[in-house]
């Protein structure tokens, strides 16, 4: 089945450490999206890329950083990642960026932060 | 800006009740609507959508309609089961806004046996 994977789904680093969060995806898909989602909140979009254009959100840290190599692998970096970085973090796929395309996401990474 | 309102969780219902999410947006273009579902320690998985006025999507029995005169999308099922027991996530996407996702707080429906 085509689908979304993340690695690794759980994730434990200490303050300050540099982690990272990888996606792949077999949809062949233009756009890769990360979220983060605190317990109980909405998913925050923290940025995209299409294709190779990477799109970030106004108000997602420094600290957040992403790569794509190639179609199909997306990474997440957190360079010093602090206590209130601790969260889901979501990857999303869509075809391209039309109006009527739906995401299709990840089953998440929860990152611990000690 | 683009906003979307749900009702506040948590739900609790009994086995084959009848469920129904309320979920009002603002948007400045004319927007696509979505419903997600998040299963405890999972992603979100498209539920239904519907792009356009009086558009009914539809799912696993779940039923919305695009109310364009009221700005409203509300869910509804009507037997639920405890399996359907999940985070319930109403979204937008508006050309105005660059076709991103905007997301409602989350509705947290529980069903009893």
């Amino acid at each position: 089945d085509a689908m979304v994977i993340q690695n690794p789904r759980y994730q434990v680093t200490q303050f300050g450490k540099p982690v990272t969060l990888s996606c792949s995806q077999t949809l062949n898909h233009n756009v890769m999206y990360w979220y983060q989602q605190k317990s109980s909140q909405a998913p925050k979009l923290l940025f995209h890329y299409y294709d190779k254009d990477f799109n970030n959100e106004a108000d997602t840290p420094d600290n957040f950083q992403s790569r794509r190599p190639n179609t199909s692998f997306c990474f997440l970096d957190i360079r010093s990642p602090g206590l209130g970085d601790a969260a889901m973090y979501l990857c999303a796929t869509s075809r391209d960026r039309g109006l009527r395309r739906e995401q299709y996401f990840g089953p998440g990474t929860r990152l611990t932060v000690t | 800006g683009n906003s979307v309102t749900q009702m506040e969780g948590p739900v609790t219902l009994s086995e084959e009740a009848f469920l129904t999410i309320n979920c009002t947006y603002t948007a400045t273009g004319y927007p696509s609507l979505f419903w997600y579902v998040q299963y405890p320690g999972e992603g979100l998985q498209l539920l239904l959508k519907a792009t356009k006025a009086d558009d009914k999507g539809s799912n696993k029995g779940f039923e919305a309609t695009y109310r364009k005169e009221t700005t409203s999308f509300h869910l509804e099922k009507g037997s639920v089961q405890v399996s359907d027991s999940a985070v319930y996530f109403c979204a937008l996407s508006d050309e105005a806004a660059g076709n991103k996702l905007t997301f409602g707080g989350g509705t947290r429906v529980l069903v009893k046996p």
